[in-house]
């Protein structure tokens, strides 16, 4: 089975600081997808960063970088210079392309909060 | 660009009443469609997913339905509302191909009582 497993479900940090969430998956195949998405407090889910796993280059975008560590099956996200709009909750996952069946596959979530 | 609308908002629903949730999107064609729910302080469980008009797959058995009648056009549906049913209920939507990024909808809350 397809799994996502978050093993901090809260996090704190304070504002201009730098915060890394953890994440790790489990799937047998080769070719999939990852991702962060943030759900602020208006509950829509908005895509943070998307990462290829046959690319070896780390996904930027902006002040959020990953982290991926594809023989160790993992797949963190760091937050630079956090601003309180960050406060939310990130949810991590990914997707195995198998021609046609494919399905996101979501962790439990981090809720972090960025204190001023 | 594109963009997509759920609603209603919020919604609260007796124990049997029946249930359509309608999700649309606009500036894209064709786009493969999905329903979850997240349920609270949990993660989110794909109920139904759309290649085209008329195509749904069902991921969980549940007194849920889903159609969509229209290209852009996806509604979630019950017959008879159970306590369980309740949550948040998002609506997305992604490329043709599968592995494309999932775009959502701002989402429903849904409590029955």
């Amino acid at each position: 089975a397809q799994t996502v497993t978050q093993s901090q479900p809260e996090m704190s940090v304070q504002e201009a600081e730098t915060v890394t969430l953890s994440c790790t998956y489990d799937t047998s195949e080769n070719n999939y997808y990852l991702f962060w998405y943030k759900q602020p407090p208006s509950r829509q889910m908005i895509l943070v960063i998307r990462q290829e796993a046959y690319k070896q280059q780390n996904a930027t975008e902006n002040r959020f970088s990953v982290n991926f560590q594809k023989a160790a099956k993992s797949f963190s996200l760091k937050i630079s210079d956090s601003q309180l709009g960050d406060t939310a909750m990130y949810f991590c996952a990914f997707i195995v392309a198998q021609g046609g069946s494919e399905k996101l596959v979501f962790g439990k979530g981090t809720k972090l909060t960025v204190n001023p | 660009s594109q963009t997509i609308h759920q609603w209603p908002a919020t919604l609260v629903q007796p124990v049997g009443s029946p249930l359509s949730l309608e999700c649309t999107v606009e500036g894209t064609s064709n786009p493969n469609l999905y329903w979850y729910r997240q349920a609270a302080g949990r993660g989110l469980q794909l109920l139904f997913y759309s290649v085209g008009i008329g195509q749904i797959s069902s991921e969980v058995p549940q007194n849920l339905s889903a159609s969509r009648p229209q290209d852009r056009q996806f509604i979630l549906s019950s017959k008879k509302l159970l306590l369980s049913d309740s949550g948040f209920y998002l609506c997305a939507w992604g490329g043709i191909i599968s592995t494309d990024t999932q775009y959502f909808g701002p989402g429903t809350r849904l409590t029955v009582l």
